[in-house]
Formats: C-alpha cells, sequence, structure tokens
C-alpha cells in the first residue's frame, strides 16, 4: 500500500479564497483524521471519521472549516473563506479497526497571503 | 479532558550517546495507551514505540525504549546508540481507546538534535 497521500504537498493561496485539501486513506482502515501543526498550538486534531460518518468535530475551529468523508478511499477538508492565521501543516491520517498505530500522510502546509 | 506536557523543547546529544525525552501526561482513566511518535525534517509522522497502560513491562523496539511509569504519569522515551538520522521533532502522545475516544492527544514536541 501506498499509504495515506495528500494532496497537495504545498498550496499558498490569498486571504478570502477557498482552499480544498484531499486525502486518501489506507485501503481498509476504518478511521480518518483531520490534524493541523501550529508552532504555537503543536497537533490538534480538527475532526474524525469512523465508516465515513463524521464522529467528533469538536476541534474544528469555526465554520469556515469543513470535512466531508463521500466514501471509504477519499476525504476533503475545506476552508472557506481562508484567512492568513489558517496558515498551518494539515495533516491526514488513517487507522484500523482495532488497531493502536495511526498512519499519518505527508501533510499538506498551507500558506495564506 | 486529557492533557501531554513534553517539559524540553529542545534537546541535543552526541552521536552514539544515550538521550532520554520527557513526557507526562494527565488523565482520570485507568487503561489508555501512549505513543512517541518521530517527525523528521520531510515532515512525516512515524510511530516509534508504544505502550499499553496495562501493561507493567517497558516497551523496547531496537534502540528506542520506553520508561512508563503509570503512578507518576510518565511515559519518557529513551534513545541509545544516538544516531544522526535520529534527529527531529519527538511528540509524546495520548489515547484512551476504552473511553471510547478514538482521538490521539499530543504533546507540544521536543526537537532532538544528534550532533556528529
Amino acid at each position: 500500500d501506498a499509504g495515506v497521500i495528500q494532496s497537495p504537498r504545498h498550496e499558498v493561496t490569498e486571504m478570502g479564497q477557498e482552499v480544498t485539501l484531499r486525502c486518501k486513506p489506507i485501503s481498509g482502515h476504518d478511521y480518518l483524521f483531520w490534524y493541523r501543526q501550529t508552532m504555537m498550538r503543536g497537533l490538534e486534531l480538527l475532526i474524525y471519521f469512523n465508516n465515513n460518518v463524521p464522529i467528533d468535530d469538536s476541534g474544528m475551529p469555526e465554520d469556515r472549516f469543513s470535512a466531508k468523508m463521500p466514501n471509504a478511499s477519499f476525504s476533503t477538508l475545506k476552508i472557506q473563506p481562508s484567512e492568513p492565521r489558517d496558515s498551518a501543516v494539515y495533516f491526514c491520517a488513517s487507522r484500523g479497526q482495532g488497531s493502536l498505530e495511526a498512519f499519518f500522510g505527508q501533510g499538506t502546509r498551507l500558506t495564506v497571503v | 479532558a486529557q492533557t501531554v506536557t513534553q517539559s524540553q523543547p529542545e534537546m541535543s546529544v552526541q552521536e552514539a550517546e544515550t538521550v532520554t525525552l520527557s513526557c507526562t501526561y494527565d488523565t482520570s482513566e485507568s487503561n489508555y495507551y501512549l505513543f512517541w511518535y518521530k517527525q523528521p525534517p520531510s515532515r512525516q509522522m512515524i510511530l516509534v514505540i508504544r505502550q499499553e497502560a496495562y501493561k507493567q513491562q517497558n516497551a523496547t523496539e531496537n534502540r528506542f525504549s520506553v520508561n512508563f511509569q503509570k503512578a507518576a504519569k510518565s511515559f519518557s522515551l529513551k534513545i541509545s546508540d544516538s544516531q544522526l538520522g535520529d534527529t527531529a521533532m519527538y511528540f509524546c502522545a495520548f489515547s484512551d481507546l476504552q473511553g471510547g475516544s478514538e482521538k490521539l492527544v499530543f504533546g507540544k514536541g521536543t526537537k532532538l538534535t544528534v550532533n556528529p
């Protein structure tokens, strides 16, 4: 398996624009997580899905953030409109049912100018 | 809410020497899981080692071992025979799978530099 695949790896956008981050989890994994990493706050969980259903979105900072998982092999994290304070590295991770190990993608570095 | 604290923002060690990274956590749960993740400059998060709280024996993975002190809520990582490739950010993480929460809670990380 190629692991968790995220795209794009880097994104630079202007304030106010819509940004969509994409994630393909490892095949067969039931859980999918979106994390955000910043210098100030470290790694924070934004939302996670189980079997494509959002379970906990309490970490989503504002209504500007939304996440979907239309099927078991694809998820998106959307920011609309984007703001400079959204600049961070966004990680997607997946985990199999009954497994303790979460596998992370290589992250998307988002810069909002 | 669970919290994870890594009190050493940065550390350095000479190649071939041993270094210990500290981690403490706070929880009211009795059964949980603890992890150390490594993040090299490539940004990839890599699981180094994990410990189940119900196991008294400390986990070991090659040069990496932990000192798990459940009563003290301490979970330190020892790296023996440090190598240049060990240079990375190291994150301690907690998961309370038995409590119905699937998420990992991370510490702020320790930046480890291995010097030649």
